[in-house]
Order: C-alpha cells, then structure tokens, then sequence
C-alpha cells in the first residue's frame, strides 16, 4: 500500500524558519512533490525532488532522502501569507497520479 | 508552468440535479487528467484516472455511474456529478500532466448541494 505522513499542524514567528516534514511507504518512487494550498483554493506547485538532496528555490527548499523514505519542505524567513496547508505528495511510478499526504497547517503568528 | 482551466469555481444544485465540471488544458496538451476530491480539513483523494479517448479509471469507492468523466480530446476533460445528494458537496479539482511531469491543477469547484 502507500502511505505518507506529515504532521497535522504546525506554527511558527514570522520571520522564523520552519521545517515541515514528510515520510513514505510506497511500492515504487517517481518523484517527490510539495504543493500549498490556502483554504478554498486548488494547490500550487513549490518543489519537485527525485533524485536524494537539497533543491533551493527562493525562500523555500525541499530535501529528500530515497533510502530513509523521508523529505522535509524549509520555509525561511516565514511571512504571514505563508500561512497555509503544504502538501506532500509522490508518485510512484511513470504517469500515475500523485498520492497526498494530508497536509501540514501551518500558522504563522507575529 | 502550464495552465488547467477548471470552470464553474462555485456551483450551488439542488438535490437530484446534475452538475458538469469543465477542465481544459490552456498550453499543453494533457495525455492524462486525474480527478480529486477534497473534504473540509481533508486531503485530495484521488476519484479517478482519464487518458484521452479511453474509459476512465475509477478508484474504489468511486461510483462510475455517478460520477461520469469524458476526455474525448487533449484539451478537455470533464466531470458530471449525476442526481448529486447533500453528500457530494465537495471541492472538485481536476490535474492534468503530459507524460512524467508535474502535475497542473485547474483552480477547483466548490459544489454545493441544497
């Protein structure tokens, strides 16, 4: 089966620096995505990891490890718009579609 | 990136009616169109799978006869919630990808059933 956890909520001072993790059970492994998503509103696309290691974009980096079935998203000096949901999600293989985790509510506070 | 349109954004029915939702890639042709569903303070779940011109791929628990998908082009993909009860308001959001990318979502509908 898979399985992907992510811890339910999360809050952080603006300004601060924060690290949301992820782990996974899946039968194969195609890639590792984050997406965020503010309440009533589809999600957006933040970082995509496939191969083990740090992908920096902006404020926001993404890590993964293959081996321990583990990614952490890091959102640096954190805004009050960063307040939000993040979404874990994988693909296990080819085209199939993304499987979500349940997301991270983060609440950041001044 | 790329863009998924999804339209209406919010739909109110009444019960027993039905309601179609449109997804429509605006710069990419979308070979495969995935359909979530989204409880409050729930994660996507995932409903089902369309390649163009083939059957849709239902997950368990998804019923086919109610919730009828067609992607009869690389554009368009669309969902119809057949004789819709209270129950199946929801946050609808379709996904497009062409081959091993990302996936693009369209902005989501919000479907209420009075």
């Amino acid at each position: 089966g898979q399985n992907i956890d992510q811890p339910t909520e999360m809050t952080a001072t603006e300004g601060a620096i924060v690290q949301i993790n992820c782990t996974y059970q899946t039968s194969g492994f195609n890639g590792l995505f984050w997406y965020q998503q503010h309440a009533g509103e589809a999600p957006t696309f933040l970082s995509y990891n496939v191969l083990d290691g740090l992908e920096e974009k902006g404020r926001f980096s993404s890590f993964l490890s293959r081996s321990k079935g583990y990614s952490y998203l890091l959102l640096k000096e954190l805004q009050m718009k960063d307040s939000a949901s993040y979404l874990c999600a994988v693909r296990d293989s080819g085209n199939t579609p993304l499987v979500f985790g349940k997301g991270t509510r983060l609440s950041v506070i001044a | 990136g790329a863009v998924v349109s999804q339209h209406p954004s919010r739909v109110i029915c009444k019960s027993g009616t039905s309601v179609k939702i449109e997804c429509r890639s605006l710069d990419f042709q979308a070979t495969t169109m995935f359909w979530y569903r989204q409880f409050p303070k729930q994660s996507l779940m995932l409903m089902a799978t369309s390649n163009e011109g083939s059957k849709a791929t239902y997950e368990q628990g998804v019923e086919k006869d109610k919730f009828l998908i067609n992607h009869a082009s690389l554009t368009l993909s669309t969902l119809t919630v057949t004789s819709a009860h209270p129950e199946d308001s929801s946050f609808y959001i379709c996904s497009g990808t062409q081959g091993n990318t990302e996936a693009f979502f369209g902005q989501g509908t919000r479907l209420t059933v009075v």
